[in-house]
């Protein structure tokens, strides 16, 4: 069964301080998204990479899949309190049409 | 002018009953899911319709039918409700199946069994 872990499943953080989120397996993927959920909301996307080493940046936040294409890593600088949310990153299977989840990341920002 | 829209929002019922959830995009999308997201908020892929024809079926109890009228709309029927099968169910839609196509979520459906 394939499996995408995330460290650290709770993060709760001052506003101002950096953190980053973990996203590993032993599988790899043809492309990893990451998505931001509201509690009574479904998940929105982020961003989505599709390149080994390949590193994205949305404004505050720095998207990086690893060079094997089996983890990746979402760096947030100075985070806020909007930032709060639960964290998913997803995989596309190989060869397949498949998108899997990871077991999420809770972050809480406070002011 | 919702995107992906699901109903009911929150459904709560008896073990034993058979009900059903709909979900209608109107992005013009080929491709429909229904996701699982239990207590622990882990999210799992149950079925995916492209142009109402389905391709991904997960180990899912046969008790869980969904059912695509046309591509615009993705229903979930549940039978015979056990109190496993309480958890949030979100439907999402994309403009084609996998690859690096961006799925557009719905608001869920929290189901409880009681």
């Amino acid at each position: 069964t394939q499996l995408l872990e995330q460290s650290p499943q709770f993060l709760s953080i001052q506003e101002g301080e950096n953190l980053t989120v973990y996203c590993n397996s032993s599988s790899v993927f043809s492309s990893l998204q990451w998505y931001r959920q509201e509690p009574g909301e479904g998940p929105v996307l982020l961003v989505t990479v599709v390149t080994g080493g390949e590193v994205k940046k949305l404004k505050r936040l720095t998207f990086q899949f690893g060079d094997a294409r089996k983890d990746s890593s979402l760096h947030i600088t100075a985070a806020q309190p909007g930032d709060t949310g639960l964290y998913l990153c997803a995989g596309l299977i190989l060869n397949t049409d498949k998108l899997i989840f990871g077991t999420g990341t809770r972050l809480q920002v406070f002011p | 002018d919702t995107a992906v829209s699901q109903t009911p929002k929150y459904l709560v019922t008896q073990m034993g009953n058979d009900k059903s959830i709909k979900c209608e995009q109107n992005l013009g999308h080929d491709t429909m899911y229904w996701y699982k997201q239990d207590s622990k908020k882990f999210l799992k892929i149950m079925f995916s319709y492209n142009n109402k024809e389905l391709i991904i079926n997960e180990t899912v109890p046969n008790r869980f039918s969904p059912k695509s009228p046309d591509k615009a709309h993705l229903n979930l029927h549940i039978n015979s409700l056990e109190l496993g099968d309480s958890a949030v169910y979100f439907c999402a839609s994309s403009q084609d199946s996998g690859r690096v196509d961006e799925q557009f979520f719905g608001p869920g459906t929290r189901l409880t069994v009681l």
